[in-house]
């Protein structure tokens, strides 16, 4: 099985902040690579696939980035309404498998 | 509107079976592969399962936890996707969310598309 590894587990910003994510593949997926955001209490919601592209509605401050075994997900510029848990997933081969979550908090 | 609608969850004892149920609306239910992930209380998403089109014969994936265990179907009159369980136990009890995938390759469909979730509980 393909394990997926987020860093870091929590991370705390503030509002205008741009931080960064960063996913690890145990081996190359290309870039069958997905980012979900979960916010508290909430059904995720899809942000990027394919590593890089972002799902209709999904604001331009979020991107994606990466290929192999090595992906980021970076804000640019942290909304209040960004304050959640992100997830990453691969896409490559079964069974799929997701990362563990890195919470994002005000700090 | 994309909707996915989850029913079915409720509390059962360990060893007994469920049915969850996803009301899927507002695209063409055969075009796409659709999953079950699960989420169990305080942590993170786990990939369940997965069906996929009607091209590829609706074919079923699991994860291993479940494989054996568990059955993906859908209603091949309706736009229903079906999630059986059977021989539950207690680690079983998760938040059960229906998913759609698009696709951007024939080898590659990416969830796109979220239900908001049925809870199951497994306990005596």
């Amino acid at each position: 099985d393909i394990q997926m590894t987020q860093s870091p587990s929590s991370l705390s910003a503030s509002i205008g902040d741009t931080i960064t994510i960063t996913c690890r593949a145990s081996q190359g997926i290309r870039n069958y690579l997905a980012w979900f955001q979960q916010k508290s209490g909430k059904a995720p919601e899809s942000l990027i696939y394919a590593a890089s592209s972002l799902q209709s509605g999904v604001p331009s401050r979020f991107s994606g980035s990466g290929s192999g075994t090595d992906f980021t997900l970076t804000i640019s510029g942290l909304q209040p309404e960004d304050f959640a848990t992100y997830y990453c997933q691969q896409g490559h081969s079964y069974p799929l498998t997701i990362g563990g979550g890195t919470k994002v908090e005000l700090k | 509107e994309v909707q996915l609608v989850e029913s079915g969850g409720g509390l059962v004892q360990p060893g007994e079976s469920l049915r969850l149920s996803c009301a899927a609306s507002g695209f063409t239910f055969s075009d796409h592969y659709m999953d079950w992930v699960r989420q169990a209380p305080g942590k993170g998403l786990e990939w369940v399962g997965r069906t996929r089109d009607k091209g590829k014969s609706y074919t079923t994936e699991y994860a291993a936890s479940v494989k054996g265990r568990f059955t993906i179907s859908r209603d091949a009159s309706g736009n229903s996707l079906y999630l059986q369980m059977n021989s539950l136990r207690t680690e079983d009890s998760a938040l059960y969310y229906c998913v759609r995938s698009g696709a951007v390759a024939a080898n590659y469909h990416y969830m796109d598309v979220w239900g908001k979730g049925t809870t199951v509980t497994v306990s005596s």
